[in-house]
């Protein structure tokens, strides 16, 4: 069955430094979204991506983060400065036009 | 806006007992509400959804939820619960129709503990 795989699936990594989650979306698919859930508290919405551009964005999703689809199949998250409070368990998913969203396993990101 | 509101972030039954995980949103337009199960270490899994038709939906592993807009409600029952069900269970709802790309908001998870 088809699947939404991410890497890596745990990071840990020094304050200040630059971080890229990797995605791999289905492939088919076309709207690709990144969600964090930080430990304890409730997943969200962080970015959505459709045709090669942003197509919605969070609060939380300021100038520190991008996305980025590099070629057909990868689909990134670049955090350039971590933050203490970037530590969070992050979720891709992808969706075809109308269907249900698709999420990967995550990637733990731990920032010291 | 939209939100989610899940009573109750840990809820504990007896293996074979009722499982009722609630759920109420809020949202302008006819929502799509959606329940996600994560288990331990691994991501998140479509339970069910509803969209439109028949509000008593039934999704996997006899999970069923109801719509009930009067209650503006969306609750995650199961006749019986089995030890495999622990798991932590996420309520969301997406608004359609006004430009949204279906993103998701969910609310806080219930996390269920099943006894033997």
């Amino acid at each position: 069955e088809p699947e939404v795989t991410q890497t890596p699936s745990h990071q840990v990594t020094q304050m200040g430094q630059e971080v890229i989650l990797r995605c791999v979306p289905i492939s088919n698919h076309l709207y690709f979204y990144w969600y964090r859930q930080i430990l304890g508290q409730k997943v969200e919405f962080l970015v959505s991506f459709y045709n090669n551009e942003i197509s919605e964005k969070s609060e939380i999703f300021d100038d520190q983060f991008s996305v980025e689809r590099p070629d057909g199949s990868n689909f990134t998250l670049k955090i350039r400065s971590t933050k203490l409070e970037d530590s969070a368990m992050y979720f891709c998913a992808s969706r075809i036009s109308s269907g249900e969203l698709f999420f990967g396993e995550g990637s733990r990101l731990t920032v010291l | 806006a939209q939100s989610v509101t899940q009573l109750g972030s840990h809820v504990s039954v007896s293996e074979g007992a009722l499982v009722l995980l609630r759920c109420n949103y809020s949202s302008s337009v006819p929502p799509y509400l959606f329940w996600y199960v994560q288990y331990p270490n691994q991501g998140l899994q479509l339970l069910l959804k509803y969209t439109t038709g028949a509000t008593l939906v039934k999704g996997i592993n006899g999970f069923e939820a109801e719509f009930k807009k009067s209650e503006t409600s969306f609750h995650l029952t199961k006749p019986s619960a089995h030890m495999s069900d622990a798991a932590e269970y996420f309520c969301a709802v997406s608004e359609v129709g006004r430009g949204s790309q279906g993103n998701l908001i969910f609310g806080k998870g219930t996390k269920l503990s099943v006894k033997p």
